[in-house]
């Protein structure tokens, strides 16, 4: 079965600074996608960023980038230039790309504070 | 387009009774999906469904019926709730599995004293 850990429960940045959260997870797998949601206090998941396994080139969307590390199983959300908006629980995600196997299995989440 | 709604927001329920939470999407999406969410731990699946007219258990199934009648809607059904199903439901769906994000509603909180 896969699992996904978040080691770290709480984060805390400046605003305006970099900050990176860590995710890593075990499979057998070789094809997969991987994700990091964003849970505002609204509790709405929304999603911030994917990669696919057989992608080399690490995803980025504007201020969200990842750190995939395929051989260390380690998928590190960076975002860049931290605004108050960003504060929120963040899950890191793993969905099989295998037929039948439908479900995403989520890591226990990162609370992630912006301090003024 | 309103994306996935949930339906209600808030319930409160004694032990034993029952209830249903609604969950539509508005996206035509095949796959649809209910997840629960604890304190302390991420989303875990329920039960999903592939298209209509068909469902399958997840995660954590017991305690919990489902209903895909219209491929835009997905029930979730509690026959004799619990305290222990007191939690945060989430709706998800998505285009198809495996390749495509899942995109979720705003959730359900669920009392059950």
């Amino acid at each position: 079965a896969q699992t996904v850990t978040q080691s770290q429960p709480e984060m805390s940045v400046q605003e305006a600074e970099t900050v990176t959260l860590s995710c890593t997870y075990d499979t057998s797998e070789s094809d997969y996608y991987l994700f990091w949601y964003k849970q505002p206090p609204s509790r709405q998941m929304i999603l911030v960023i994917r990669q696919e396994a057989y992608k080399q080139q690490n995803a980025t969307e504007n201020r969200f980038s990842v750190n995939f590390q395929k051989a260390a199983k380690s998928f590190s959300l960076k975002i860049s230039d931290s605004q108050l908006g960003d504060a929120a629980m963040y899950f890191c995600a793993y969905r099989s790309g295998n037929f039948g196997n439908e479900k995403l299995t989520f890591g226990t989440g990162t609370r992630l504070t912006i301090i003024p | 387009n309103a994306g996935v709604t949930q339906t209600p927001k808030f319930r409160v329920l004694k032990t034993g009774q029952s209830m249903t939470l609604l969950c539509a999407q508005d996206m035509n999406h095949e796959y649809m999906y209910w997840y629960r969410q604890d304190p302390g731990m991420g989303l875990r699946l329920i039960h999903y469904s592939v298209g209509e007219g068909t469902t399958a258990k997840g995660e954590v199934p017991d305690g919990y019926n489902v209903s895909r009648l219209k491929k835009q809607n997905f029930l979730l059904g509690l026959e004799s709730a619990a305290p222990s199903q007191t939690s945060v439901y989430f709706c998800a769906s998505s285009k198809l599995a495996s390749t495509e994000t899942q995109y979720f509603g705003p959730g359900t909180r669920l009392l059950v004293l």
